[in-house]
């Protein structure tokens, strides 16, 4: 699986959109992009991923370029809660279970 | 709550003894998973099982390490003769065969080996 690069850490302020980058220039055409958060001291939570279009859910939207080699996730409207790691993982769709996640990016959403 | 939980939620033990957490993950997820996570890491994948099929074991899962999931439904990972690099938060998680992977995690048992 391809490795993903992003930020040790980020700050927003609350109402304010996140974006979250994430670099994958390794990225190979069967992979997929997944982002998962966790927050302290609970389990990681899956939030959205894609392969190669623009996915939004009711948590965030995920935007990918179009040469696929990076993308970033946005939180539109950011609140307290929403301080957390937040995990970028490149996964092919055959091998399709285990997560390989890296340090993440510390995002911290102040008042 | 995800529906994924895990006991004890901690665990403090001497070096040297034995160890068993159980996961009881979401009631129709067919597949299984352990990870381990240390202070400022993220979770490192450990096993897998599909149904009661483990399928993949790492390299991090020493011959201390085993776990089980005998029915298909709840697992246990079993640590024996713990060490102190074992102290770390261990992390079940479950999904759907043929779903888009989305794993939903249990809370994690956390493990401090004296």
């Amino acid at each position: 699986d391809a490795k993903t690069t992003q930020p040790t850490s980020m700050d927003c302020a609350e109402g304010r959109a996140a974006n979250l980058p994430c670099n994958h220039s390794t990225i190979s055409g069967n992979e997929y992009v997944y982002w998962y958060r966790q927050i302290h001291s609970q389990g990681p939570q899956y939030i959205i991923h894609g392969l190669k279009n623009n996915e939004t859910n009711e948590m965030a939207s995920l935007i990918i370029t179009e040469d696929r080699k990076s993308s970033t996730l946005i939180l539109p409207h950011a609140t307290l809660r929403d301080t957390a790691v937040y995990y970028c993982i490149v996964m092919s769709g055959g091998s399709n279970y285990k997560l390989t996640f890296g340090k993440g990016t510390l995002l911290t959403v102040n008042p | 709550d995800t529906g994924v939980s895990q006991d004890p939620r901690h665990k403090i033990t001497k070096r040297g003894q034995n160890v068993t957490f159980r996961c009881d993950p979401i009631s129709e997820h067919n597949r299984l998973y352990w990870y381990r996570q240390t202070l400022g890491q993220g979770p490192e994948f450990l096993t897998y099982f599909q149904n009661e099929a483990q399928l993949e074991k790492s390299r991090l899962l020493s011959d201390r390490f085993s776990a089980e999931r005998p029915k298909g439904s709840f697992s246990t990972l079993e640590i024996q003769r713990t060490e102190q690099g074992d102290s770390a938060m261990y992390l079940c998680a479950s999904s759907l065969v043929y779903s888009n992977n989305e794993q939903f995690f249990g809370p994690g048992t956390r493990l401090t080996v004296l």
